[in-house]
């Protein structure tokens, strides 16, 4: 029973092109997540999202949108993909109220050539 | 903004010894969490320890504790007798308190434990 999980776990693809991240979370929870851990590791908040509201870091360009089907997903699109794009995206998601508690999902690693 | 800073990017250290990973932030905010994570090879991100700004009671997990000095913001991670499995990247990170825009990490500490 994997908490939060996303597919697929590798996704290699050329320029140009538009993909999408699945993420899914079986816990209930009420936030869900994006994060990008760049080829030096760091990682950095992309969105946030409950059904009230997403909050989205500036510095995220507009070629990526999150979309939220329903309350369990929250899927990453990227359009027109860059090879600076390449990177690991973990989902994660939070209860409402603990948002301290995040529940991180195995990552999809997205190589782009 | 805040700002999370760990100035080691690697450290070794012998099994069975006892090593101290550094983070100090930069925030604003009164309430607020600060957290150590740890990923391994594997990639998987796993929570080592949480500490919220309003306890003054240093957290403690098994063989892993923190320094929380909230005047210095200064959140240092304690291991002891540090296994071969303990191997990984350690990251700091900081939360609001309020709203849920998610984690600010730090550049990270990749620790290596040597036989």
């Amino acid at each position: 029973d994997t908490a939060v999980s996303q597919t697929p776990k590798y996704l290699v693809t050329q320029m140009g092109n538009d993909k999408s991240i699945k993420c899914e979370q079986n816990l209930g929870h009420d936030t869900m997540y994006w994060y990008k851990q760049d080829s030096k590791k760091f990682l950095k908040i992309m969105f946030s999202y409950n059904n009230k509201e997403l909050i989205i870091n500036e510095t995220v360009p507009n070629r990526f949108s999150p979309k939220s089907p329903d309350k369990a997903h929250l899927n990453l699109h990227i359009n027109s993909l860059e090879l600076g794009d390449s990177a690991v995206y973990f989902c994660a998601s939070s209860p409402s109220g603990r948002v301290y508690e995040q529940y991180f999902g195995p990552g999809t690693r997205l190589t782009v050539t | 903004a805040q700002t999370v800073t760990q100035s080691q990017p690697e450290m070794s250290v012998q099994e069975a010894e006892t090593v101290t990973l550094s983070c100090t932030y930069d925030t604003s905010e009164n309430n607020y969490y600060l957290f150590w994570y740890k990923q391994p090879p594997s990639r998987q991100m796993i929570l080592v320890i949480r500490q919220e700004a309003y306890k003054q009671q240093n957290a403690t997990e098994n063989r892993f504790s923190v320094n929380f000095q909230k005047a210095a913001k200064s959140f240092s991670l304690k291991i002891s007798d540090s296994q071969l499995g303990d191997t990984a990247m350690y990251f700091c990170a900081f939360m609001r308190g309020r709203g849920a825009d998610g984690l600010t990490f730090g550049k990270g500490t990749h620790l290596i434990i040597q036989p």
